[in-house]
């Protein structure tokens, strides 16, 4: 029953390798996004998809590339992973207004 | 951008006390949401509140958008309302929406 899931919920990885996090929803909705919070806890959004087009990539590098197959899913893949990327990464989804997130994916990168 | 600042940062309870939360944004806005992150890591959508005043039990947020702040009050806490509490918001045709620094509660039984 769970609304938004996310797999896997744990990643530690080394520098430099390419990595995926998968996130399906259930809820029937259009919109489905990325989003990053660091060690502060800040959350900052980092892609919006909209019925499988990305509608937002908010200035993150190329190496996170955002996929699509239908609106029910949104995975993303890292490439070349960087310290920098360690972060909780959650998925998220809505129909216009309420958003409903994922129970997020933590990455370490040694 | 919009800029979204949430008081206070930091906050403790002892089981029982009320308490508000207050979140104040830089511009007019067409969607806010609160939203309690548990000490597990996951995040809850408390309420979609863009104006006007809404009760969940123990909870309630009211919202005046022409002076750009939102409250958030929680009553007779217990201790499973620990965790940060974070104001989100969305400026007309952004699509996006950007959260606040959020207020982390601590409740002590």
């Amino acid at each position: 029953d769970t609304a938004v899931s996310q797999t896997p919920k744990y990643l530690v990885t080394q520098m430099g390798n390419d990595k995926s996090i998968k996130c399906e929803q259930n809820l029937g909705h259009d919109t489905m996004y990325w989003y990053k919070q660091d060690s502060k806890k800040f959350l900052k959004i980092m892609f919006s998809y909209n019925n499988k087009e990305l509608i937002i990539n908010e200035t993150v590098p190329n190496r996170f590339s955002p996929k699509s197959p239908d609106k029910a899913h949104l995975n993303l893949h890292i490439n070349s992973l960087e310290l920098g990327d360690s972060a909780v990464y959650f998925c998220a989804s809505s129909q216009r207004d309420t958003q409903y997130f994922g129970p997020g994916t933590r990455l370490t990168v040694l | 951008g919009i800029q979204v600042e949430q008081s206070p940062p930091d906050l403790i309870l002892q089981e029982g006390a009320n308490s508000t939360l207050r979140c104040n944004f830089s511009d007019s806005v067409n969607n806010l949401q609160w939203f309690h992150q548990n000490p597990w890591g996951q995040l809850i959508n408390l309420f979609y509140i863009p104006s006007g005043t809404k009760q969940n039990g123990r909870l309630s947020a009211t919202t005046v958008a022409t002076e750009r702040y939102s409250l958030l009050y929680i009553s007779s806490s217990q201790t499973t309302d620990s965790g940060v509490y974070f104001c989100a918001v969305e400026k007309y045709n952004t699509d996006k929406l950007i959260f606040g620094t959020g207020t982390r509660l601590q409740v002590f039984p």
